[in-house]
């Protein structure tokens, strides 16, 4: 595997459900992200991690939770959520936290909530 | 607070016609500017990255960009399309978060491009 991959790539779920979104780069870097990427909206920064510390939680909802056990891996936790939760969500890798560094994307999860 | 603006919604251009996508940001200092392309079921790819220096930025996939700061633009161009253009195009603004030290990137909504035979 290269790149940055994201698992599943769809994902059908009721609202009392619980799942988890995983992500994994391959990369070698030290800083991830998530992104939501609803239909007619500006891609959402949602968390940002850098060496497996949370650095930003963009008033994203308790239902959403990211876990960050190394820094190739990056999960989201999803618990209750709501049919407006429904979107694509992008994980994304960058060398560093600088504003300069190019970030990496996968493929993304959609997402479906009943 | 950062912002991009993409006024273009939806562009559709001919197979070899010349394609030019707009972008505008609103910051205060000189950004770092970015351009992403997401196909169809795909994530954002990079096309193109503007720090400082030349202000006319050469991509990938023949795709080029200027920035103009007196406009506070930075529009993507490509002299000639192909089908495999056809995508969403992402403007993206690169700055430091304020009062922290990490960055972040801002993107307009983005620019459908449909490409006709």
């Amino acid at each position: 595997e290269t790149g940055v991959t994201q698992t599943p790539r769809h994902l059908v779920m009721g609202m009392t459900n619980k799942k988890s979104l995983k992500c994994e780069q391959h990369l070698g870097h030290n800083a991830m992200y998530w992104y939501k990427q609803s239909a007619k909206k500006p891609l959402e920064l949602m968390f940002v991690y850098s060496l497996e510390e949370r650095v930003e939680n963009n008033s994203v909802p308790s239902r959403f939770s990211p876990e960050c056990p190394n820094s190739s891996h990056l999960f989201l936790h999803l618990h209750t959520l709501q049919p407006e939760d429904s979107a694509l969500y992008l994980c994304a890798s960058s060398p560093g936290l600088a504003p300069y560094n190019e970030q990496f994307f996968g493929p993304g999860t959609r997402l479906t909530v009943l | 607070a950062q912002s991009v603006t993409q006024p273009d919604i939806h562009i559709t251009v001919s197979e070899g016609a010349s394609l030019e996508l707009r972008c505008n940001y609103s910051y205060g200092a000189t950004p770092y500017l970015f351009w992403y392309v997401q196909s169809p079921g795909q994530g954002l790819q990079l096309l193109l990255k503007y720090f400082s220096g030349d202000t006319l930025v050469q991509g990938i996939k023949g795709f080029e960009a200027e920035f103009k700061r007196s406009q506070s633009s930075f529009n993507l161009r490509k002299p000639s399309v192909h089908w495999s253009d056809a995508a969403e195009y992402f403007c993206a603004v690169g700055v430091r978060a304020g009062g922290t030290s990490y960055g972040k990137l801002t993107f307009g909504q983005g620019t459908i491009l449909t490409v006709h035979p």
